[in-house]
């Protein structure tokens, strides 16, 4: 079955920037928009933003000046990169799937933990 | 607005019945979806448009809207629904995608 995969630093330092990778197996890559989402630590759910597999991208407007993502469909991988990162941008950081058809989230990874501190 | 509010807590008696609801303005234009998120764990998406149960979820679980609100029902509430429960939908433009604050169920 498909399955996600994220990877990348688990700490970062204030006003650096966050890199991660979610890497996709099992299944097809086109055809669907790959998001990344937040969640601080105790916190609720933050959609940050998704591209498709094409390279176009939607990025939430909260953090649309700090965000950028990119594509690999060879690798059948998607990357986030936020930049000037301080304490607020700590937390788990998950990818998923997001259906057009569903119009909803229907696979995630098992999240990553990111720390922002020096 | 952008904003979907739920209540941050909602409690219900082992094998009774559960209404989680979500209010927002985009609701009257766009449908609401719900996830489920045990501690430690991943969400899963448990309803998608109004109330289409993804594979593997049971059938106690069910959907609805009215107006600007939206609605995740248990009906004999498990102790394996004890857990967060999350809606998500559009912003009222329509362009960007937003979640509630998420409502913690407690299975007593």
């Amino acid at each position: 079955q498909v399955q996600l995969q994220e990877s990348g630093p688990g700490l970062v330092k204030p006003s650096e920037t966050l890199s991660l990778t979610c890497s996709v197996s099992g299944g097809s890559f086109s055809s669907f928009y790959w998001s990344w989402i937040r969640q601080p630590p105790g916190k609720g759910l933050q959609w940050i933003g998704y591209i498709y597999y094409s390279g176009s991208t939607n990025y939430s407007p909260s953090l649309k000046s700090r965000v950028t993502m990119s594509v690999d469909t060879s690798r059948k991988q998607f990357s986030l990169n936020l930049k000037s990162v301080t304490g607020a941008d700590t937390g788990i950081y998950y990818c998923a799937r997001y259906s057009r058809s569903a119009g909803a989230f229907d696979l995630w990874g098992q999240g990553t933990v990111v720390t922002v501190s020096s | 607005s952008s904003e979907l509010t739920q209540d941050p807590a909602v409690s219900v008696a082992l094998g009774q019945t559960v209404r989680i609801t979500c209010q927002g303005d985009s609701l009257r234009t766009y449908f609401a979806n719900w996830y489920q998120q045990r501690p430690g764990q991943a969400p899963v998406l448990v309803m998608y448009d109004r109330n289409s149960r993804p594979s593997g979820i049971p059938d106690r679980f069910s959907g609805s809207s009215s107006g600007d609100t939206a609605s995740l029902t248990i009906t004999g509430a498990q102790a394996e629904d004890d857990a967060d429960y999350y809606c998500h939908s559009r912003d009222s433009s329509g362009k960007h995608l937003i979640f509630g604050g998420g409502t913690k169920l407690t299975v007593l």
